[in-house]
């Protein structure tokens, strides 16, 4: 299996405050890597596909980089609606893999 | 629009098979253009996806590893349903379950709102 790692798992940040998420891949996954948002008792949204593609709908301030084994997400300005988990998910191979997620907190 | 609604028992006792369904409504099934799978989260823990199936008769399937020998899923195209079957759980297989449509490239597009299945005598 592919494993996938993100960091930090946890981060503190403010409105207003540019953040950037890390997932690292065990072995190259050229850009088959999803972002996802999930928040308490709901069910994960889809941010960006393709490391970089954002889906319909998701707020520009949103985006995605990286390929091969390091990739990150970026919010280029915290919105209080952006207070959730982040998950990467590689989709190089059929056996998808998920990385432990990255719990954005109010600071 | 698209919706994704699981069903299925809330309760499973150990060693027992926990079976679930997942009816899709407001697109169907049978799309050429997607897979349809089933993704899990223990209580506060992260995503584990379970596997995915094709709408062909042949109704090609991939399956995480890790659980490959417990795991079945079929797809009834008459009803719009996929379905999961999971046999001998333990407690380790208490979680939220989801059912999900896949694009053909793997990435997770649409999401059920989940249903929690707990194994427990």
């Amino acid at each position: 299996d592919i494993q996938m790692t993100q960091s930090p798992s946890t981060l503190s940040a403010s409105v207003g405050d540019r953040v950037t998420i890390t997932c690292r891949a065990s072995q190259s996954i050229s850009s088959y890597l999803a972002w996802y948002q999930q928040k308490p008792g709901k069910a994960p949204k889809l941010l960006i596909y393709k490391a970089s593609t954002l889906e319909s709908g998701v707020p520009s301030r949103f985006s995605g980089s990286g390929s091969g084994t390091e990739f990150t997400l970026t919010i280029s300005s915290l919105q209080p609606d952006d207070f959730a988990t982040y998950y990467c998910q590689q989709y190089y191979s059929y056996s998808l893999t998920f990385g432990g997620g990255t719990k954005v907190e109010i600071k | 629009q698209l919706q994704l609604r699981e069903s299925g028992p809330g309760l499973v006792k150990p060693s027992e098979t926990l079976s679930l369904t997942c009816t899709v409504s407001g697109g169907s099934i049978s799309s050429s253009s997607f897979y349809w799978g089933w993704i899990r989260q223990p209580p506060g823990k992260g995503l584990e996806w379970i596997g995915s199936i094709y709408y062909s008769e042949s109704g090609s399937t991939y399956y995480n590893p890790s659980l490959k020998s417990r795991v079945t899923m079929s797809v009834d195209t008459s009803k719009n349903q996929f379905s999961l079957k999971l046999t001998s759980v333990t407690a380790a297989d208490t979680a939220v379950y989801y059912c999900a449509r896949l694009t053909n490239s793997h990435e997770v597009n649409y999401w059920g709102q989940g249903t929690l299945v707990t194994v427990s005598s």
